[in-house]
């Protein structure tokens, strides 16, 4: 069954704590995705990673880390969180950049007050 | 740089109505066009994706023709159902690209 996973679904955090959103995938995906989702403005791609620890910025890297030590294993990192960065994240995955589809994850709502 | 860009924030309709939402995207290249649908609490799930010039894409009574010409997209149902509602997110891919660009999003609400 081709899925993938995020935890928690749900965060509260405080402003200046550490955040750490888990992704799963197991469909052996090499390429795999971190957005983040606001109101009017859809989509917006926060780190891709190419395989294990191979990793590039998107448009908005700024304030965000990433972990990939396992292909099916995805982390994102916000080390000292800001109240700008609630928001709904998105993990997803595909077999390949550009031109293939991504599956998504049902998405982690973090609120940091 | 390439983009996508979709008109319509939101669109409402009645059940039974015919739907258009419009596609337009700027690319340097030859890219993948994709439609991709995100219902209340979920994730973006993949509706279907084109390919080449006059393809046409289709996936639960949704279509859309590749149209180089227009550099257009755009998404098209027949009669819509209370159950479509959701948000539709316009995304393009370069074959030799990184990532996908996507749309703003359309948020459609139809009432029964």
């Amino acid at each position: 069954d081709m899925k993938v996973t995020q935890m928690p679904r749900y965060l509260i955090k405080r402003m200046g704590e550490n955040v750490l959103l888990e992704c799963g995938q197991d469909m052996s995906h090499e390429t795999m995705y971190w957005y983040r989702q606001d109101p009017g403005l859809g989509l917006q791609l926060i780190y891709i990673s190419y395989d294990v620890d191979s990793n590039s910025e998107g448009d908005i890297p700024k304030g965000y880390r990433v972990s990939r030590k396992k292909r099916e294993h995805f982390s994102l990192i916000l080390d000292s969180a800001k109240t700008n960065q609630t928001s709904v994240y998105f993990c997803a995955s595909s077999t390949g950049t550009g031109a293939y589809e991504q599956y998504f994850g049902p998405g982690t709502r973090l609120t940091v007050l | 740089g390439d983009s996508v860009t979709q008109t319509e924030g939101q669109v409402a309709l009645s059940e039974e109505d015919f739907l258009t939402i419009h596609c337009n995207y700027s690319a340097s290249g030859y890219p993948a066009l994709f439609w991709y649908v995100q219902y209340p609490g979920e994730g973006p799930q993949f509706l279907f994706r084109a390919s080449r010039d006059k393809e046409k894409g289709s996936s639960r009574g949704f279509e859309a023709t590749y149209d180089k010409g227009t550099t257009s997209f755009h998404l098209r149902k027949a009669s819509v159902q209370e159950s479509d509602s959701a948000v539709y997110y316009c995304a393009l891919g370069e074959f030799a690209g990184t990532y996908q660009r996507f749309g703003t999003g359309t948020k459609l609400q139809v009432v029964p």
